[in-house]
């Protein structure tokens, strides 16, 4: 079956634009994750959606950042005013429930010139 | 606050030369380790979790063991599409667990 999707796969943009980068997880996986990973670092937890229940928005590194999910499927990552510290690749997961093993996307490689 | 350590950070094998790959952890109260392959371009392949100490567990050519504070990933007569980057993460206990905690990674090349 399709696995999850990320689109665009590839994004450049210029210092202080905003972005958006869009997760469509597996279908009937109720809990979805974003992860950032950086060269040379490891994963990097961002935030969590279980079902209709609020986000954990915990590992978002400053307000530019923000995320929601629509109808408990389709996710979508905002980063306001980006800085070139946000180039990273930025991955996003579901699972079927929280402790299930987490199904990856592709990941966007967001540059930032 | 959870850790975890890989090791090596690369590792260069012949064809056929088995070997293992260390994910040292800490954690306070250890749900589950994962480990995951990912491909350059890729994200990450769920491969195994673990849940207790003495727990193994086999797929083709890899086989992934636990004590209270590693893990190994065996790599069996390795073949070069086994190259990849292999990453273990640990899931800790309490409100947040589903907050899995990532090494960096053994990157492993099989030279034919």
């Amino acid at each position: 079956g399709a696995g999850v999707s990320q689109s665009p796969s590839n994004k450049v943009t210029e210092k202080g634009k905003d972005v958006e980068l869009r997760c469509d997880p597996i279908s009937g996986h109720t809990a979805l994750y974003w992860y950032r990973q950086s060269l040379g670092q490891g994963l990097e937890f961002l935030i969590y959606f279980q079902g209709n229940s609020a986000p954990d928005k915990s590992g978002l590194p400053s307000d530019r950042f923000s995320a929601e999910r629509t109808g408990g499927s389709v996710s979508t990552l905002t980063i306001q005013r980006t800085q070139q510290e946000d180039s990273a690749v930025y991955l996003c997961a579901s699972s079927v429930t929280t402790n299930s093993p987490l199904h990856f996307g592709n990941g966007t490689r967001l540059t930032v010139t | 606050e959870d850790q975890v350590t890989q090791s090596p950070e690369a590792l260069r094998l012949q064809e056929g030369e088995s070997s293992s790959l260390n994910c040292s952890y800490t954690v306070s109260g250890l749900r589950g380790l994962f480990w995951y392959r990912q491909d350059p371009g890729k994200g990450p392949e769920f491969l195994f979790t673990l849940y207790s100490a003495g727990e193994e567990k086999e797929k083709e050519r890899l086989k992934a063991t636990l004590t209270k504070k590693e893990s190994f990933l065996h790599i069996t007569a390795p073949k070069p599409e086994d190259s990849a980057t292999y990453l273990c993460a640990v899931q800790g206990p309490g409100a947040g667990s589903y907050q899995l905690t990532f090494g960096k990674g053994t990157k492993l090349s099989v030279i034919p």
